[in-house]
């Protein structure tokens, strides 16, 4: 069974643009969680998707945004890019909200200059 | 704010011994707990779950759990080079977001 996919794998965005990235989850899992991770931080959570709505949030401000499709694929949406924005972005996905065992995508790796 | 504490390290071991991690956290109503490892320039990996106390044991790995301390740990028995990397604890309470300890480096020394 093929892994949680995300696509770009790199970029690089100048401040003050938006970027959008993709995440498919293992075939048949239906929850997708994003995460940011910086060295500083480790790993913070951004917000979780089930069944197209978003079940919870972590504290980032709104220029953060995502979504889920009908195929539970999901997408994140950043605006107006900051400089500590630059971070690798994880997508995890699980069967369901009853099954937690998260797995991780490879990440983008997002440059903000 | 729910906290998930490791030891950052970096924890040093020869090759062939035990690493012990070891993983608190401050939520009493947390219930699930997970250990991922993560190699340099790389994504978390699950490698242990455990959801009662006790043990639980998977090949060369350990996971301990006690609800009534808050403390979850990770055992590695003969320890291999290629187990150096990051080693990641992380608990959820059912239905909530996932909280993640910021990592304790392990290095395996030949």
């Amino acid at each position: 069974k093929a892994g949680v996919t995300q696509t770009p794998r790199y970029l690089i965005k100048t401040r003050g643009q938006q970027v959008t990235l993709s995440c498919s989850p293992i075939s048949g899992h239906r929850s997708v969680s994003w995460y940011q991770q910086t060295p500083g931080q480790g790993l913070q959570f951004l917000f979780e998707y089930f069944s197209e709505t978003q079940r919870n949030k972590g504290n980032f401000p709104g220029r953060f945004s995502g979504r889920q499709f009908s195929n539970s694929r999901s997408e994140m949406n950043v605006s107006t890019l900051e400089l500590g924005d630059s971070a690798l972005y994880l997508c995890a996905s699980s069967l369901d909200r009853g099954h937690r065992e998260q797995y991780f995508g490879p990440g983008t790796r997002l440059t903000v200059t | 704010q729910k906290e998930v504490e490791q030891n950052s390290g970096p924890l040093s071991v020869p090759e062939g011994a035990i690493a012990s991690l070891n993983c608190t956290y401050s939520d009493r109503g947390s219930q699930s707990f997970f250990w991922y490892r993560q190699y340099s320039g790389k994504s978390p990996e699950l490698i242990m779950s455990i959801y009662s106390n006790g043990d639980k044991e998977d090949g060369r790995f350990t996971a301990q759990l006690n609800k009534a301390s808050q403390y979850v740990s990770l055992l590695i028995r003969d320890s291999q080079p290629s187990d150096s990397a990051t080693y990641l604890c992380a608990v959820n309470e059912d239905g909530n977001q996932f909280y993640f300890g910021t990592g304790t480096s392990l290095t395996v020394i030949p």
